[in-house]
């Protein structure tokens, strides 16, 4: 089983600042098949990437998604907001499909 | 419009069997590369995959819930459920219904959940 570690756990930021998450696996993800959600209080999950890189539809172009094999990166360019939740990313390469940890992004 | 909708008992008792249904719209589950996952969350923390379904009726269950797991589907209400056995207070959480459009694959759309405590 691929183990997703997402780091940091949590980050401070202020609107309009840029956003950096990190997730590296355990195992090489094949094909980048990785995805990132959106998690806010509440709520289900929401797609915003899927294979690494191809934003989900209606998602604006501040989030964009980088990496390959191991380690994979979720850009948010400038923060709104609405934007400040938790981010899980997910590999569906091998079975079975598994989760990271999640990593919130706070207003400081 | 495509949704889910996940209905259950809101308490179940420690070692009781927990069925949940997932009810879905706007898509097929007999189409090809359809999915549909079980997913859940316990109060604060991540994530995990639970089992799925898929248009072929071909079903994958968690490492290691897979002994107390059953996915099914019934194709023509439009539904899937999930029963797990020998609920326990570790199992309380969040339970989500999430499709997949292409296989075993991201998660587009998902439900709003239905949260299952376990207590006596």
């Amino acid at each position: 089983e691929i183990v997703l570690t997402q780091s940091p756990g949590t980050l401070s930021l202020s609107p309009g600042e840029r956003a950096t998450l990190s997730c590296r696996a355990s195992q090489s993800v094949s094909s980048s098949y990785l995805a990132w959600y959106q998690q806010k209080p509440g709520q289900a999950p929401s797609l915003l990437i899927y294979g690494a890189s191809s934003r989900a539809t209606g998602i604006p172009d501040r989030f964009s998604g980088s990496g390959s094999g191991t380690d994979f990166t979720l850009t948010i360019s400038r923060l709104e907001p609405e934007d400040f939740a938790v981010y899980y990313c997910q590999q569906y390469g091998s079975s079975p499909q598994t989760f990271g940890q999640g990593t919130k992004v706070e207003i400081k | 419009q495509v949704t889910l909708r996940e209905s259950g008992p809101a308490l179940v008792k420690p070692t009781q069997t927990l069925t949940l249904t997932c009810t879905f719209s706007g898509f097929s589950l007999s189409t090809s590369g359809m999915c549909v996952s079980w997913i859940r969350q316990s109060p604060g923390k991540a994530l995990e995959w639970l089992a799925l379904i898929d248009w072929d009726d071909d079903k994958y269950y968690s490492t290691s819930l897979k002994t107390r797991l059953t996915i099914s589907k019934d194709t023509s209400k439009n539904q899937v459920v999930l029963t797990m056995t020998n609920m326990d207070p570790v199992d309380t959480a969040t339970y989500y219904c999430a499709r997949s459009p292409v296989g075993l694959g991201y998660f587009d759309l998902w439900g709003r959940g239905t949260l299952v405590t376990v207590s006596s």
